[in-house]
């Protein structure tokens, strides 16, 4: 089955400074990648996604790009405010009907300081 | 928010009860998939209803097992509760069966087994 990678496990970075995260899959099949963001005590919220004919997808200061050849995809943040602190996940899945389950990265734990 | 709802939003149970956990879909979404978050890492997809039908499943035994109602709700059950069940139950919903798939996760309910 498919596995993703995640990395850094964590990161810590100055507010205004850009950050970013990796992630590699395993499954050459999976098409669609979603970035997920997770406060304490809450669920994961959809931050931005891409699929897998896009290579780049940009909204305001997080952007996402993918590298089907390499199976990676990263997210970008520019401009971190400490709101921005939380835990960020990507996922990847083959898209619609029994293959759409999302497989999970193990986390990135990031923390913007002031 | 997404318009996703769990309840309860925190349940104690002792090893070997039965627990239900339920789910109400966004409006428009037909699809709900399960997931398991233990502390510290990324989702585990359990399984996932479409139209009141399994329409997937992970790697977790024959004790989990749900349901989805005409309206598309969800329910998730668990028997024989075992110290290891303890973790963030996650359902997201989304419309099935096209090229959309995206998933929107409720906020969660956190079982703890004693």
């Amino acid at each position: 089955g498919e596995n993703v990678e995640q990395h850094p496990s964590t990161l810590s970075v100055q507010e205004g400074d850009s950050a970013v995260i990796k992630c590699t899959y395993s499954d050459s099949a999976s098409n669609y990648f979603p970035w997920y963001k997770q406060e304490l005590g809450k669920g994961p919220q959809l931050i931005i996604d891409i699929r897998s004919n896009v290579g780049e997808k940009k909204d305001q200061r997080i952007a996402v790009t993918l590298n089907k050849t390499a199976k990676h995809f990263s997210l970008h943040i520019t401009e971190t405010q400490p709101e921005d602190s939380a835990v960020y996940f990507c996922a990847a899945s083959k898209g619609t009907g029994t293959a759409s389950k999302l497989t999970f990265g193990t986390g990135t734990r990031l923390q913007v300081t002031l | 928010e997404t318009g996703v709802t769990q309840s309860p939003t925190h349940l104690i149970k002792t090893r070997g009860q039965q627990v239900t956990l339920r789910c109400s879909s966004q409006s428009g979404h037909n699809t709900v998939s399960w997931y398991q978050q233990a502390l510290g890492q990324g989702p585990q997809f359990i399984f996932q209803y479409y139209r009141e039908e399994e329409n997937g499943r992970g790697n977790f035994p024959p004790r989990f097992s749900g349901l989805q109602f005409p309206n598309y709700s969800s329910e998730l059950n668990v028997n024989a509760l075992e110290l290891d069940d303890s973790a963030l139950y996650l359902c997201a919903s989304s419309v099935g069966g096209g090229e959309t798939d995206t998933q929107y996760f409720g906020p969660g309910t956190r079982l703890t087994v004693l």
